[in-house]
């Protein structure tokens, strides 16, 4: 079975810094895809980005980028010029390529400060 | 306009009570979820139902019936409510699978049984 593990409970980064939120998995699958969602205290879970294994290129969305490391299984969301509207609950999701459902990890919250 | 919407927000019962939580998605998308996320945050999917047919039961207690009337609706029912069962439940649908296609929440209901 997959598992996804974020060891960083808690994270502060200053407004306008750059922050990155660690995310290790495990599996036996070649083809699979990992996200990152964002849960703010209005609970409702957004996604924020999403990699395809198969893709080396690193996928980036404005202020969100990702550094996928294949074969160390990592896939670390990196956020650039932090605001508050950023502070919030980061999940890692990990979807195999014939599996049908996310498997997230524990989640980590970010408080950006000003 | 709500893409997925799920009545009631908050939802306070006793023990061993019966309750339903209802979820409705308006993007024509062909599967739904159910997720709970304790009170860790912890986010663990519960079922998938693509096209009204269930294809995952994650091993949750047989109190928990989904059902789906038609392809935009996917109820969760809950007998005899335990303490343990207090949460927020999420209720997801995506075009196809999460892995090709983005996954959209609900806002959650936050269930508490006393």
């Amino acid at each position: 079975a997959q598992t996804v593990t974020q060891s960083q409970p808690e994270m502060s980064v200053q407004e306008a810094e750059t922050v990155t939120l660690s995310c290790t998995y495990d599996t036996s699958e070649n083809n699979y895809y990992l996200f990152w969602y964002k849960q703010p205290p209005s609970r409702q879970m957004i996604l924020v980005i999403r990699q395809e294994a198969y893709k080396q290129q690193n996928a980036t969305e404005n202020r969100f980028s990702v550094n996928f490391q294949k074969a160390a299984k990592s896939f670390s969301l990196k956020i650039s010029d932090s605001q508050l509207g950023d502070t919030a609950m980061y999940f890692c999701a990990f979807d195999g390529e014939y599996g049908n459902k996310l498997v997230f990890g524990a989640g980590t919250i970010l408080r950006v400060k000003s | 306009d709500t893409a997925v919407s799920q009545t009631p927000k908050y939802l306070v019962t006793q023990m061993g009570n019966d309750k339903s939580i209802k979820c409705e998605q308006n993007l024509g998308h062909d599967t739904m979820y159910w997720y709970k996320q304790d009170s860790k945050k912890f986010l663990k999917i519960m079922f998938s139902y693509n096209n009204k047919e269930l294809i995952i039961n994650e091993t949750v207690p047989n109190r928990f019936s989904p059902k789906s009337p038609d392809k935009a609706h996917l109820n969760l029912h809950i007998n005899s409510l335990e303490l343990g069962d207090s949460a927020v439940y999420f209720c997801a649908s995506s075009q196809d699978r999460p892995s090709t296609d983005t996954q959209y929440f609900g806002p959650g209901t936050r269930l508490t049984v006393l």
